[in-house]
């Protein structure tokens, strides 16, 4: 069965700095990988997903992530933070198809914060 | 509509209570999914549906949960007999297509329920 982590339960970056959300997975095959966010009070929003191809993926915002295979990791990526990035980011996977797992697995979640 | 609406926001219930969680779903959105919010974690897989046949009930936690989704649009998740544990935010999510999808879901803005 698939599954997701994520490390660490809070990310502190200050604004105008690269910042770094990691995940890693274990799945059968070749995964469908994607970052969600979820801001407070609201239902979580799509960011981006690696489902083939370049292994760096573009999404929005300004947030992109790095599919490594080696490293079975996708981690969330933005050069340059702003204060209203701070939010939850969830990573989650999907196995392939055909004989695939069709329910997405998230992990429980990192909590960026943003310092002024 | 314009996105998946869930009502009721917010329900309390006493323990033992019944309680009805709705989702809409985006219009044309053919797979529906369940998940379970705890505090503080990622969203749990409960169910999936594609259309009006629920493919997948794995993630439900007792016999107490009960989903359905009877003419592939609107869905109804049912908890009977509460408990306090299952006190939390339960999520509903649309992708557009079916088994062969590599695209996002959509989620609502979730229903909390809290159980006294």
């Amino acid at each position: 069965a698939q599954s997701v982590a994520q490390p660490e339960d809070q990310v502190n970056v200050a604004e105008g700095n690269p910042l770094t959300v990691k995940c890693t997975y274990s799945v059968s095959g070749n995964p469908y990988l994607f970052w969600y966010v979820q801001y407070p009070n609201r239902g979580l929003q799509f960011l981006l997903k690696y489902i083939t191809g370049d292994n760096l993926v573009k999404g929005s915002y300004g947030f992109e992530a790095e599919f490594n295979k080696s490293q079975t990791s996708f981690h969330l990526k933005k050069p340059s933070a702003l204060v209203s990035d701070s939010a939850l980011y969830f990573c989650a996977v999907r196995g392939p198809p055909p004989n695939r797992d069709d329910k997405i697995i998230f992990g429980k979640g990192t909590r960026l914060h943003i310092l002024p | 509509g314009a996105g998946v609406s869930q009502s009721p926001r917010y329900k309390v219930a006493k323990r033992g209570q019944d309680v009805a969680l709705r989702c809409d779903p985006i219009s044309g959105h053919v797979s529906l999914f369940w998940y379970q919010q705890a505090l503080g974690q990622g969203p749990e897989f409960l169910t999936y549906f594609q259309n009006e046949a629920q493919l997948d009930k794995s993630g439900l936690p007792s016999d107490r949960f009960f989903a359905e989704r009877p003419e592939g649009s609107v869905s109804t998740l049912k908890i009977q007999r509460t408990q306090q544990e299952d006190s939390a935010v339960y999520l509903c999510a649309s992708s557009l297509l079916g088994v062969s999808d590599t695209g996002e879901l959509f989620f609502g803005e979730g229903s909390r329920l809290t159980v006294l």
